[in-house]
């Protein structure tokens, strides 16, 4: 597709049990980032990919949370045993690459998943 | 996590008025963005600055990136009921690809 998509867009869950989100970059996109944004916040940086790596998880709020890529594309965020507080919107972002210092390439942003822990 | 400090946190303004908004840090970032996030989408880039000092416009919006590194502001001049929505700054630490969003600011704008 021409943008980031993330599915599912709402997920309604149990606490206690796990979810897994997906987002699937632009394609070549070799840059990927997942933040959360809690209702009427900004983003909270999770965590981002430089191909299928991921080289600063410091984002990651516990050990219930992990995320992986694969093929340089696809990658899921994983919640395991989903608490109250999880509830929010995970947003995946994508770019061609990562920069530090220098100029940033675009991150374009997919729609985000509303996650809802009952 | 972390967040920079924005304000105001909502406005109401009338239809053709100009706007400002800024953001604040006690941290010094090598980058500046300013996004808008409208209900259900995904934050949309509207400029990115680089320099501190730097002055960038795009269209009616303008941002700046403030001399110190530790703050930039944004304005939209003559408003206009589409530019209602969430506009967040975004800093980026030296040194780290992490980026730091703001707490927003919500703008509704009076027809």
């Amino acid at each position: 597709g021409a943008g980031v998509s993330q599915s599912p867009s709402n997920k309604v869950t149990e606490k206690g049990k796990d979810v897994e989100l997906r987002c699937d970059p632009i394609s070549g996109h070799t840059a990927l980032y997942w933040y959360r944004q809690r209702l009427g916040q900004g983003l909270e940086f999770l965590i981002y990919f430089q191909g299928n790596s991921a080289p600063d998880k410091s984002g990651l709020p516990s050990d219930r949370f992990s995320a992986e890529r694969t093929g340089e594309s696809v990658s899921t965020l994983t919640i395991q045993r989903t608490q109250q507080e999880d509830s929010a919107v995970y947003l995946c972002a994508s770019s061609l690459r990562v920069s530090s210092g220098g100029r940033t390439d675009t991150q374009y942003f997919g729609p985000g998943t509303r996650l809802t822990v009952l | 996590g972390q967040q920079l400090n924005q304000s105001p946190q909502s406005m109401f303004i009338q239809e053709g008025e100009d706007v400002s908004m800024n953001c604040t840090s006690s941290s010094i970032f090598n980058t500046w963005l300013w996004y808008k996030q409208d209900p259900g989408e995904g934050p949309v880039l509207l400029i990115a600055l680089y320099k501190a000092g730097e002055l960038t416009s795009n269209g009616r919006l303008t941002a700046q990136f403030g001399i110190t590194r530790k703050d930039s502001f944004l304005n939209i001049s003559a408003s206009i009921p589409s530019d209602v929505g969430i506009y967040f700054c975004a800093g980026q630490l030296g040194g780290t690809y992490k980026y730091i969003f703001g707490t927003g600011t919500r703008l509704k704008v009076l027809a």
